[in-house]
């Protein structure tokens, strides 16, 4: 069975400064792992997804993650903070089970101060 | 959230009430989901239909919940009795059963029972 581990509940960040956001999987077949963010009172929205080929996905809003399978990792990372960032992130992954469920991690909230 | 539109956004009801939380896919898909999100626990995976059949509902948390799809772009899930730990945003999501392809979140019902 798959699981998700997001490091943080929260995080806090300046306006402008690098955004890191953990994310560890377990999956014993080769994953599909998203990012989703969810702004207050709204939906889950797709922010990026890794399925085959690049390691390293570029998403909305300038950000990116990069799967490491090594690590079996898919941190989430942003160059430069901006109010607008301040969401709540969930990263899951994709089962095989035919009929793609996924599981998703506790969530961090990301905080970004002026 | 395009495609995936979820009646009422709020609702308060006293408890012992019959609630009934509305899904409709604008565009038929193969699968739909029924999440709950509750601080405490997070995104809970409830139920979740393919072609309109049921395939898992192990995680509805008692009998008190049903769910219905009678056809693929609409979906009820019902509570009776409503509780007051029922308290919790419930979404439901569209899906296909093609790894990789992710959801599409609708903007969720906040429950409140008093």
């Amino acid at each position: 069975a798959q699981s998700v581990t997001q490091l943080g509940s929260h995080v806090s960040v300046s306006e402008g400064a690098l955004v890191l956001l953990r994310c560890n999987y377990s999956s014993s077949v080769p994953p599909y792992l998203f990012w989703y963010v969810q702004y207050p009172n709204q939906g889950l929205q797709l922010l990026l997804k890794y399925t085959t080929g690049a390691t390293l996905v570029k998403g909305i809003n300038g950000f990116e993650a990069e799967f490491k399978k090594s690590e079996t990792s898919f941190h989430l990372t942003k160059p430069s903070a901006h109010m607008s960032d301040a969401a709540e992130y969930f990263c899951a992954v994709s089962d095989y089970s035919g009929y793609s469920t996924l599981t998703f991690g506790k969530g961090t909230m990301l905080l970004v101060s002026p | 959230d395009a495609g995936v539109i979820q009646s009422p956004r709020h609702e308060v009801t006293e408890m012992g009430q019959e609630v009934t939380l509305r899904c409709k896919l604008i565009s038929g898909h193969n699968s739909l989901f029924w999440y709950r999100q509750t601080m405490m626990r997070g995104l809970e995976l409830l139920i979740y239909f393919n072609n309109n059949v049921p395939i898992d509902d192990s995680g509805m948390p008692e009998d008190r919940f049903s769910a219905k799809m009678p056809n693929a772009s609409f979906s009820t899930l019902k509570i009776q009795p409503s509780e007051p730990r029922d308290s919790a945003v419930y979404f439901c999501a569209r899906g296909r059963r093609q790894p990789g392809y992710g959801y599409t979140f609708g903007s969720g019902t906040r429950l409140t029972v008093v």
